[in-house]
């Protein structure tokens, strides 16, 4: 069973589109983080959640929206796509009570979402 | 504000060599300091991770990384280096607590690493 898993894996849209990514880990982990790998292999933190609550909140553009319905779930929704959107999406979790022990907790990535918006 | 930098963009080696990565980070105090490996078309899998202590750490797959204070590196090696070992690796530093980039890991560009039969 996979562990953490992103669906779609792959999303191609025209600019403007409105789209979403979902994420589900079976770990039993109480955060989740969003980040977004860009063409040159930089990969950033976006976002992460704890319990359902917003934790790490990145320099993002509000048209990202992440929602949290519940511990296994992070969703990633994206308003009018642009251009520079096009990149890999990439959701991790970790068992972190606190939300921000990024140095103490192991994350588990998912396979990715490659994003490509024309 | 932390960073990070993997000199080399894509390293090649032949099959049973040894291998070095390099990492560099820039950090105002310890870090905390990670290598994760990422195969074609998956997510990241952590290898190695340094918090505190002995500074040569071992971590999955046969890897290890020294942390030395004195060049801000955090080196990745692996003596015998086999043919599935091919993938990138990106190494990443956390901020410790304390200050707005408490919570965040920050990426390196990553390295290729080809290995030839």
């Amino acid at each position: 069973d996979t562990a953490v898993s992103q669906t779609p894996k792959y999303l191609v849209t025209q600019m403007g589109n409105d789209k979403s990514i979902k994420c589900e880990q079976n770990l039993g982990h109480d955060t989740m983080y969003w980040y977004k790998q860009d063409s040159k292999k930089f990969l950033k933190i976006m976002f992460s959640y704890n319990n359902k609550e917003l934790i790490i909140n990145e320099t993002v553009p509000n048209r990202f929206s992440p929602k949290s319905p519940d511990k296994a779930h992070l969703n990633l929704h994206i308003n009018s796509l642009e251009l520079g959107d096009s990149a890999v999406y990439f959701c991790a979790s970790s068992q972190d009570p606190s939300g921000r022990s990024l140095g103490m907790k192991t994350q588990y990535f998912g396979p990715g979402t490659r994003l490509l918006v024309l | 504000a932390q960073s990070v930098t993997q000199p080399d963009i894509h390293i090649t080696v032949s099959e049973g060599a040894s291998l070095e990565l390099r990492c560099n980070y820039s950090y105002g105090a310890t870090p905390y300091l990670f290598w994760y490996v990422q195969s074609p078309g998956q997510g990241l899998q952590l290898l190695l991770k340094y918090f505190s202590g002995d500074t040569l750490v071992q971590g999955i797959k046969g890897f290890e990384a020294e942390f030395k204070r004195s060049q801000s590196s955090f080196n990745l090696r692996k003596p015998s280096v086999h043919w599935s070992d091919a993938a990138e690796y990106f190494c990443a530093v956390g901020a410790r607590a304390g200050g707005t980039s408490y919570g965040k890991l920050t990426f390196g560009q990553g390295t290729i690493l080809t290995v030839h039969p």
